[in-house]
Order: structure tokens, then sequence, then C-alpha cells
């Protein structure tokens, strides 16, 4: 049972460039999630697709866009990558809807943009 | 908006002392708590969660956390640490009906000694 799958796990931009992290998740969830996580930032929001066919600005949503594919896949692009998007990125998803319900965290993609 | 707040940015433990991590949360509506644990290298895990009824949880690996609502708190307990828990560990609050997002914490960096 993978849960959530990401990649790439590691790359290496350089300024300017562009890149795609993709996530793909296989417990049917409806609700799916892209966070950044920074040192002494925790983990915050970018973008968030609560159910097929709809997508949401989060809380840092600038330099990014996404992609819900399909129910199981969202994509996360960066156009023009910049050094402030170091960082590490992590897709999450869960069944949305009903409260108390638990969110699954991928392994993360470290990303260094040069 | 909502946000979470946890004041011990970095503790460190020895052995078989016990453990207490303060969460707050800022929102006067309903929410769901969450405890996510970050093993060095890994993804988050959940550690244990509260949505409703008995506001004493008991999660995995012996943690329990305990939701007081006059205090906005939510904050994280082990008795006794083992070296095995050093991790960083975030609190995370969800607003019902807020589309299913979790606002994180800032995390706390928990070191034990042997």
């Amino acid at each position: 049972n993978a849960g959530v799958t990401q990649t790439p796990k590691f790359q290496v931009l350089k300024t300017g460039q562009s890149m795609t992290l993709q996530c793909a998740q296989d417990m049917n969830h409806n609700s799916m999630y892209w966070y950044r996580q920074d040192p002494g930032m925790g983990l915050r929001l970018i973008y968030y697709s609560a159910s097929e066919g709809t997508t949401d600005k989060g809380e840092v949503p600038n330099g990014y866009n996404v992609s819900r594919l399909n129910k199981r896949e969202f994509s996360l692009r960066l156009e023009s990558a910049a050094p402030s998007q170091t960082s590490v990125y992590f897709c999450a998803s869960g069944p949305g809807g009903t409260s108390g319900n638990t969110i699954y965290f991928g392994e993360g993609s470290w990303l260094t943009v040069v | 908006a909502q946000s979470v707040s946890q004041h011990n940015h970095h503790v460190i433990l020895s052995e078989a002392a016990s453990l207490e991590l303060g969460c707050n949360y800022s929102y006067g509506g309903t929410v769901n708590l969450f405890w996510y644990v970050q093993y060095p290298g890994q993804h988050l895990q959940l550690l244990l969660k509260y949505f409703s009824g008995d506001p004493l949880v008991k999660g995995i690996k012996g943690f329990e956390a305990e939701f007081i609502k006059s205090k906005f708190s939510f904050n994280l307990r082990k008795p006794s640490v083992q070296w095995s828990d050093t991790a960083e560990y975030f609190c995370a609050v969800r607003v019902t009906g807020g589309g299913n997002k979790l606002t994180f914490g800032t995390g706390t960096q928990l070191k034990v000694e042997l």
C-alpha cells in the first residue's frame, strides 16, 4: 500500500528554470494538498484541492501553480524557480468531507534553487 | 484566519524525563486538533488527533494530549521519553467547514539524550 507518492525526491534547479512536482495517492481520497516546510516556519499550505476538479490557494501560493489531473494526482509547478523556493515540499491527501479525518503525507521532495 | 502557536522551539531532555509540549490555537469555533511527528529525514506521521468526545486523547508510542477548550490549548505529553523520540513535533488545527485544510504550528524540535 503506497499511500502518497511524490516525485522527484531530490532536485536542484537553476534560477529561472521550471519544474513540476508530481503527487499521486492510492487511497481514493477526495482532497489533496501541497505544503512547503522551511526551518522555523513549520508547514505552510501552498495550494489544495478539496475535490477533483477544484483547486484553491493556500497561505503561500505565489510562484506556484497546481493541477488536479484526476482524483489520484495533484501536481505542483514552479514556472520560474527562485532561490526563495528552496524548501522541502510535502504532498498530502485526505478523505475530505466529515471532520476528524486524518490527512496523510508523502515522504517529501527536497528542492534546491541555485 | 486561524493560527497555531508552539512556544517551545527546541527542547532537550534526558531519557526517562517527562515531556510536555505546548500548543495553542486561535479560533473561536469548532476545530479538530492534531499532533504530527517527523523523525529525521522522514515524512510526517500522525501521533494523535482530537475531534470530539473525551478531551484526553491517547496516541501511538505512549503519547497523549489534552484538549482544554477554555484555554484554546492542546498540549502533548509523555510520561517518560526515550532516545527514539528525538524528532520534530507539529501541532495542527483544522477548522470544520474550512476545506479540511490543516494549519500547522512552527514545530518543536525535541532532542532526547542518553
